[in-house]
């Protein structure tokens, strides 16, 4: 099956620790995005990457980091920096240029304790 | 900035009742704008695209619609199974990497 996958589905941090969030897609897309939900908000573009080995600050990059050394994956780390990480996070990605459509994953709720 | 606001927050519907939702929007130069349901603690699913002011799309019981200044997602007769969060979003030409999304309309269909 083609689609985005994304892992774990819950995961709790202790203040002050570090996690990585999985975001793998087999869809052969050359963009993906990281966004993050909370309620009562629109998704809020954290980090987005067109093409391997680059990527770009969104709109809340405070706190985390990226990295995007194969097509198929694009992790994100939320650092012991970003003061309020508790949210659903969803990776999202898109074919490329001449296609607009992004497709969302599952998400990742992130829960610190 | 690119803005999107939708209208009403929360839905809730007879089986059957059709209605519509609103999505007002301020773009620097439309390129595309995109309607998705989430259901709860899921991803958003992928709906329609529109591109230009007059343009309809529709997919089973739903119908989306764009002005110049505003897109209509008409739910006709909607059933329990119809119930989700609904998410508007825009692209811009001049920031066409991202998309900018509304805090979405939560519907609720009754049986």
């Amino acid at each position: 099956d083609g689609g985005i996958t994304q892992s774990p589905k819950y995961l709790f941090r202790k203040e002050g620790q570090n996690v990585t969030l999985s975001c793998e897609q087999n869809l052969n897309h050359d963009a993906m995005y990281w966004y993050r939900q909370d309620p009562g908000q629109g998704l809020r573009l954290i980090y987005y990457s067109q093409i391997v080995n680059d990527f770009q600050k969104g709109d809340i990059a405070e706190g985390y980091s990226v990295s995007r050394e194969k097509k198929e994956s694009f992790p994100l780390t939320v650092t012991s920096a970003q003061k309020n990480p508790t949210a659903f996070y969803l990776c999202a990605s898109r074919l490329g240029s001449g296609s607009n459509t992004q497709y969302f994953g599952p998400g990742t709720r992130l829960t610190v304790l | 900035e690119d803005q999107v606001t939708q209208s009403p927050e929360a839905l809730r519907l007879q089986e059957g009742e059709s209605s519509s939702l609103n999505c007002s929007y301020t773009v620097s130069g439309l390129r595309g704008l995109f309607w998705y349901r989430q259901d709860p603690g899921k991803g958003p699913e992928f709906l329609f695209t529109l591109y230009s002011a007059g343009e309809e799309k529709e997919k089973e019981r739903l119908k989306a619609t764009l002005t110049k200044k505003e897109s209509f997602l008409h739910i006709t007769a909607p059933k329990p199974e119809d119930s989700a969060t609904y998410l508007c979003a825009v692209q811009a030409y001049s920031n066409d990497y991202k998309l900018s999304f509304g805090a979405g309309t939560t519907v609720t269909v009754r049986a």
